[in-house]
């Protein structure tokens, strides 16, 4: 079955630093990836997505690769402030060739943007 | 501005009740998810719909879950009858065929005693 693995469960660096998040998938071919924040009693809002034909995709401080041959996906922010305090879920969908298919979801990494 | 919006926020029931949780999608959104958040388990996927028809709810325990969309500015998930582990939030999103992004709600926090 299906396995989506996201690096740890918290993340703690310092305001400014550089963040980096790892999503591991299994089992899965997805044509494209989705990262999304979630914050305290909220439901998770849609940052970035990447296809699978591409290798890097920026927004803003946000980067995201997604590397198909090691089944892995990295998001990055860049100078980091603690206003991007939240947990990270990265997703995949499980049916190619239908946009916005199921989508499923890693359990999240919890960053802690420190001043 | 446009937004998923569930109903009720917060539930609080006895081991054995009823429970109906409903999301008002997003207008012009033809396709809408259940989930359900637990710290153990993470965001579940229980049931996938598309222009109002099922696509699939196998993530739903189906002896007592079921989940509707009576039309397209309604979903429903209801638990009948509703046990202690069923304590999680239940999270609906919508999009739409054709865009990528989902659009989730605020969650309908549910406690089972």
């Amino acid at each position: 079955s299906q396995k989506i693995e996201q690096n740890s469960e918290a993340l703690n660096i310092q305001e400014g630093k550089t963040a980096t998040l790892t999503c591991n998938y299994t089992n899965y071919s997805p044509a494209y990836l989705q990262w999304y924040r979630q914050d305290p009693g909220r439901g998770p809002v849609f940052l970035l997505l990447i296809r699978e034909n591409e290798k890097e995709k920026r927004k803003e401080r946000l980067k995201v690769t997604f590397d198909t041959t090691l089944k892995q996906s990295l998001f990055h922010i860049t100078a980091s402030q603690p206003a991007d305090s939240a947990t990270y879920l990265c997703a995949l969908e499980s049916d190619r060739g239908s946009t916005l298919g199921r989508l499923y979801f890693g359990r999240g990494t919890q960053l802690t943007v420190w001043p | 501005d446009a937004r998923v919006t569930q109903t009720p926020r917060h539930k609080v029931t006895e081991m054995g009740q009823e429970v109906t949780m409903r999301c008002q999608p997003i207008l012009g959104h033809n396709t809408v998810f259940w989930y359900r958040q637990t710290m153990m388990q993470g965001l579940e996927l229980l049931a996938y719909f598309r222009n109002r028809a099922p696509l699939d709810d196998s993530g739903m325990p189906k002896d007592r879950f079921s989940a509707e969309m009576p039309d397209a500015t309604l979903a429903t998930l209801k638990i009948q009858p509703s046990e202690p582990r069923d304590s999680a939030v239940y999270f609906c999103a919508s999009g739409h065929h054709g865009n990528t992004e989902a659009f989730f709600g605020q969650g309908t926090r549910l406690t089972v005693v």
